[in-house]
This record gives structure tokens, C-alpha cells and sequence, in this order.
């Protein structure tokens, strides 16, 4: 069964550093990726996906992710934190159907 | 567009009380699903439908009940609660089932529930 793993429950950076948040996945398919972000006392929202293609994924917010095969993983990346950017961030494997399976989250810290 | 819509924000329940999850979405989305999130374990999947009058069961379905008699709703039914089930419940749509799992889902804003 396809399953994810988010690497640190919690990540804590300063201010302008650069933000790195790992997700590997278990397949012998690659799935299609996702990585969602959730600000307090909200729903889920898309960060980026990776399906077929390039496999440098660029996002919202400056965020962006690289699917590596041969690692299976899918680590999200931003070169410059900011305040805004606290929250936690889901990492998702989708194998097809649309039925998702989450990582169990990494709380991102930002300090000034 | 509204995008998808959940009632109540809040909810506290005493064990052995019946309630229902009301979710709604206005993109004529094809495909809708339940998760529960709780700390430590991610989004699990509750139940999904693919359409109207059709749908399945996912990774933790014990305890719920789910029907889609719309394209629009799709409520999420609790007949009996238990403690266990105290959670946060998130609804999400997506515009259909059949694309391999490419489509992006979107989510509701979620219910928090306690049960006493």
C-alpha cells in the first residue's frame, strides 16, 4: 500500500533562511505528488502538484518541489522564509482515483 | 463560487448522540470526499463518491454513514458518537474521479468535533 513519510514533525527557521520540508513516498509507481499547506483554523490548500512532466515543480508563495525517483521523494523547498509562511504542510500521494494519502504533517516555525 | 462549504464550524456531542456533517460545493465537482485529521496522523480518509447515488468506502469508515443524492452535497452522517470519533472533519471536491488522480482537490474549511 502507497504510503508517505514526513521527515520532523516540526521544522523551525529564521526569518530570510532557506526552508527544506522532506517527503518520501513508498511505490514501486511513482504517484502523483501534491504538497498542501494549512494556516490555523483552516482547510487545506494546494501548494503545488507533480503528475507527469518536469519534474521541478514551481508553486505559490515561492515554494517549490523536485520529484526525485530514484530517492522517492518529493521534498518542498523555498530559498527565503517568511512570517506568512508558518504553518503546516502536507505532503500527499495520490495512485489514482483522486483517493489521497497524507503525510502526518510538519509544522513550520519562522522566527524573526 | 463559494468553493466548498461546511456546517457547522463547531459541534460538541454528548456519547450516543446522532449528527450530521453538512458539506456543499458549487463547481459542479464530480468527485467528494470526507477525512478526519488528527494530531500526529495526518488526513485519513472517511468516505468518497465519485457522483451522484454512488459511493465508497476509504480508510476509516467505521462509524459513519455517507449518501450523495446531489452532484452539490454531500453530508456526512454520524449514527451513534463516540469519544474515538472526536476529531477534525475535512470535506474536499474535485472536478473528477476518472483523470488518474491528477485533479487538484479542494477543501472546505472543516468541523471541529468533540465528543463527551
Amino acid at each position: 500500500a502507497q504510503s508517505v513519510t514526513q521527515l520532523g514533525s516540526h521544522v523551525s527557521v529564521s526569518e530570510g533562511a532557506l526552508v527544506l520540508l522532506r517527503c518520501n513516498y513508498s511505490s514501486s509507481v511513482p504517484p502523483y505528488l501534491f504538497w498542501y499547506v494549512q494556516y490555523p483554523n483552516q482547510g487545506l490548500q494546494l501548494l503545488l502538484k507533480y503528475t507527469t512532466g518536469a519534474t521541478l515543480v514551481k508553486g505559490i508563495n515561492g515554494f517549490e518541489a523536485e520529484f526525485k525517483k530514484s530517492e522517492t521523494s518529493f521534498h518542498l523547498t523555498k530559498p527565503s522564509a517568511h512570517m506568512s509562511d508558518a504553518a503546516e504542510y502536507f505532503c500527499a500521494a495520490n495512485t489514482g482515483f483522486q483517493k489521497l494519502v497524507f503525510g502526518t504533517g510538519t509544522r513550520l516555525l519562522v522566527s524573526p | 463560487n463559494a468553493g466548498v462549504t461546511q456546517t457547522p464550524k463547531f459541534q460538541v456531542l454528548k456519547t450516543g448522540q446522532s449528527m450530521t456533517l453538512q458539506c456543499a460545493q458549487d463547481m459542479n465537482h464530480e468527485y467528494m470526499s470526507w477525512y478526519r485529521q488528527d494530531p500526529g496522523m495526518g488526513l485519513r480518509l472517511i468516505h468518497y463518491s465519485v457522483g451522484a447515488g454512488i459511493t465508497d468506502q476509504g480508510e476509516v469508515p467505521n462509524g459513519y454513514n455517507v449518501s450523495r443524492s446531489t452532484t452539490e452535497d454531500f453530508p456526512l452522517r454520524l449514527l451513534s458518537a463516540a469519544p474515538s470519533q472526536t476529531s477534525v472533519y475535512f470535506c474536499a471536491s474535485s472536478y473528477s474521479w476518472s483523470t488518474r488522480g491528477t485533479d487538484t482537490q479542494y477543501f472546505g474549511p472543516g468541523t471541529r468535533l468533540t465528543v463527551l
